[in-house]
Formats: structure tokens, sequence, C-alpha cells
């Protein structure tokens, strides 16, 4: 059965400090592996990985994916407290009809 | 560009009775997947429509049905609600079948007592 585990599952960090959130992951035929940021409701996308060492960033935000060892790493620097939030992954298998999420990290930047 | 949007925004229910929830997808997205997020978990996939027909599952029972209509929106339809339905309802629609980005609607915050 597929499976994504993330680590940790919460974290409080002061603002200006650098997080690393990761993902391990367990995808039958995987595709893709997606980051999404849960404020209240919508999981609103952050990056969709599919080719292993090449980072992908948004400003603050950068991932990378690990194809050989079945992780990914989301990266935020300088945090600030509009980062507070919970940060899911997903796994995306050959069909990418499902995505498979882990349960997420809760992340709280104190001001 | 209008995004998802799915109605309504909470619902309280009991034990036994049946609920409908609703999605639009976002605009230009022919493709509509529903996803059950209970308190302290991840989204659990529920199933995905595209075309009016299921185009896949996930480990959920018969009870928990959908449908697609032609202007790409969705219902989700649960019958004899149980207390562990309560949860999140998420759907997420994506541009094409088979696209691996999936963008999510607000959710139906569902109670049953």
């Amino acid at each position: 059965e597929d499976k994504v585990v993330q680590s940790p599952l919460s974290l409080v960090v002061h603002e200006g400090d650098t997080v690393t959130l990761n993902c391990s992951y367990e995808v039958t035929n995987f595709r893709s592996l997606l980051w999404y940021k849960q404020e209240k409701k919508a999981p609103t996308f952050l990056f969709m990985l599919t080719s292993s060492g090449i980072e992908k960033k948004s400003g603050r935000l950068s991932s990378i994916l690990d194809k050989k060892e079945l992780f990914s790493i989301l990266n935020i620097t300088a945090t600030q407290t509009g980062d507070s939030a919970i940060y899911l992954c997903a796994g995306v298998g050959e069909y990418g009809n499902k995505l498979v999420f882990g349960a997420g990290t809760i992340l709280r930047v104190k001001s | 560009e209008t995004g998802v949007t799915q109605s309504p925004t909470h619902l309280i229910k009991t034990r036994g009775q049946q609920v409908t929830l609703r999605c639009s997808s976002q605009s230009g997205h022919n493709t509509v997947s529903w996803y059950q997020q209970a308190l302290g978990q991840g989204p659990q996939f529920i199933f995905q429509y595209y075309r009016e027909e299921e185009n896949g599952r996930g480990n959920f029972p018969p009870r928990f049905s959908g449908l697609q209509f032609p202007n790409y929106s969705s219902e989700l339809n649960v019958n004899a609600l149980e207390l562990d339905d309560s949860a999140l309802y998420l759907c997420a629609s994506s541009l094409y079948v088979g696209a691996d980005t999936q963008y999510f609607g607000p959710g139906t915050r569902l109670t049953v007592l």
C-alpha cells in the first residue's frame, strides 16, 4: 500500500529562523511529489517535483526531490508569522488520479 | 479565473442521515477528485470523476458515491452517516485527467452527531 510519512509532526520556530520539513514516500510507479500549504481549509499548491536533484524555488521556499532515497525536503528561510500553517506532501503514482498524502507538519512561527 | 468552490461551508447531521456536498471545478478543469480529511490527518482520496464517470476510487465503502455533471461540477453523497464520517471534505480539480497537480476548494466541514 502506498505510504507517505512526514516529519516532524509539528515544530515551533521564531521569525527569521530557517526550517526544513521532511517527506518520505513509498508510492507504486511513482510519478511526482507535491507540496501544499494548508492554512485554514483549502490546501494551496506550492511545488511539484518530478526529477531528482533539481531544486524548485519560490521566494523564501524551496524544495528538492531524491528519487533514489525516496524523500523530499521543503525549506523555508527567514520565516515569517504568515508561514504558520500545515504543510502537506503528497505522492502521485502511475495513473495520476489520486494524491497520497502524509499527515502533515504543523509549523508555528512566533514573532 | 474562478477557483474551486464548495457548498455548504458547514453541515451538521445525525447518524443514519444522508448528505450531499457540492463542488464547482476551477474554470477550464474537467476532472474532479474528492478527499476526506479527519482532524489531525492528511486528506484521504475518496474518488475521482472524469467525463461523468468514476476514474479511480480509494478505500471507502459504497455508501460514499458521487456524480459529475456536463459542466464538470460534482456532488459527493454519503448515505447512512456514521460518527466517523465527521471530517473536512475537500474537492479538487485538475486541468485534465491524469494531471498530477490538483487545486483544492475550501472544503465542507461535516459534523455527524
